[in-house]
């Protein structure tokens, strides 16, 4: 079935890097706009930007430009998201989630909403 | 940047009323791109409705979506017990992409 699955939990003190990988399966990998969104600690949802797959294109939203950078490896069906220079206020869930650009074998272009999430990875950023 | 401003905050209600949950946009959002979804707690958020107001696969018919203007709406015409859930809208075209502050329905 089609799935995202994503690393495990993380700990990280501030100004440490962390880097979160996402899976795909049962599904086109390069198709598809990966997103990452994070969720801190009782709060709502936050997106952080996206990638295609395919070209590697990014679109990161302004609040975490230059501190984030989304990458992928196509041979292993896997989207990385890496955010740098951590503060406390990074302690969150961060998910991957399939959704925005759909490109299909004629290059026709869809925007779809998040059909698929990943299960979450939590960072939690501490001295 | 769309602010999409999610209305009550927490709804109390019982099981088999009628969910009322209200998303108003700042600006004019198209309605292809408006999304809901439903979270509990320890979970991933998952798709309801898509495009105002079709429904996503697999979801039960009790749950509608409308728009009118800027102001969209998700209804939930009976609620079951597994409905009690935080629910955020969605814009999903313009960037920055941005999502609603939630609504809590919980059990009263």
């Amino acid at each position: 079935q089609v799935q995202l699955v994503q690393s495990g939990a993380e700990v990280k003190k501030p100004g440490a890097s962390v880097k979160v990988s996402c899976k795909a399966s049962g599904y086109t990998f390069p198709s598809y706009d990966i997103n990452w969104v994070r969720q801190a600690t009782g709060q709502g949802l936050e997106w952080m930007g996206w990638m295609n797959p395919n070209s590697g294109n990014t679109g990161y939203a302004q609040k975490f430009q230059g501190r984030v950078t989304m990458t992928r490896d196509t041979s292993i069906n896997t989207a990385y998201m890496e955010l740098s220079s951590l503060r406390s206020e990074d302690t969150a869930v961060y998910y991957c989630a399939r959704g925005l650009g759909y490109y299909d074998s004629s290059g026709h272009y869809t925007v779809l909403p998040f059909e698929v999430w990943g299960q979450g990875t939590m960072v939690s950023v501490s001295s | 940047e769309i602010v999409l401003t999610q209305s009550p905050g927490t709804l109390s209600l019982s099981p088999g009323e009628r969910a009322t949950l209200s998303c108003r946009a700042s600006q004019s959002v198209s309605r292809t791109y408006l999304a809901w979804y439903q979270q509990k707690p320890g979970q991933a958020p998952r798709l309801l409705i898509y495009g105002a107001s079709s429904r996503a696969t697999g979801v039960p018919d009790r749950f509608s979506g409308s728009a009118s203007g800027t102001d969209f709406t998700l209804t939930i015409s009976g609620l079951e017990p597994e409905d009690f859930a935080v629910y955020y809208c969605q814009h999903y075209n313009d960037s920055p992409l941005t999502f609603g502050g939630g609504t809590r329905v919980e059990i009263k």
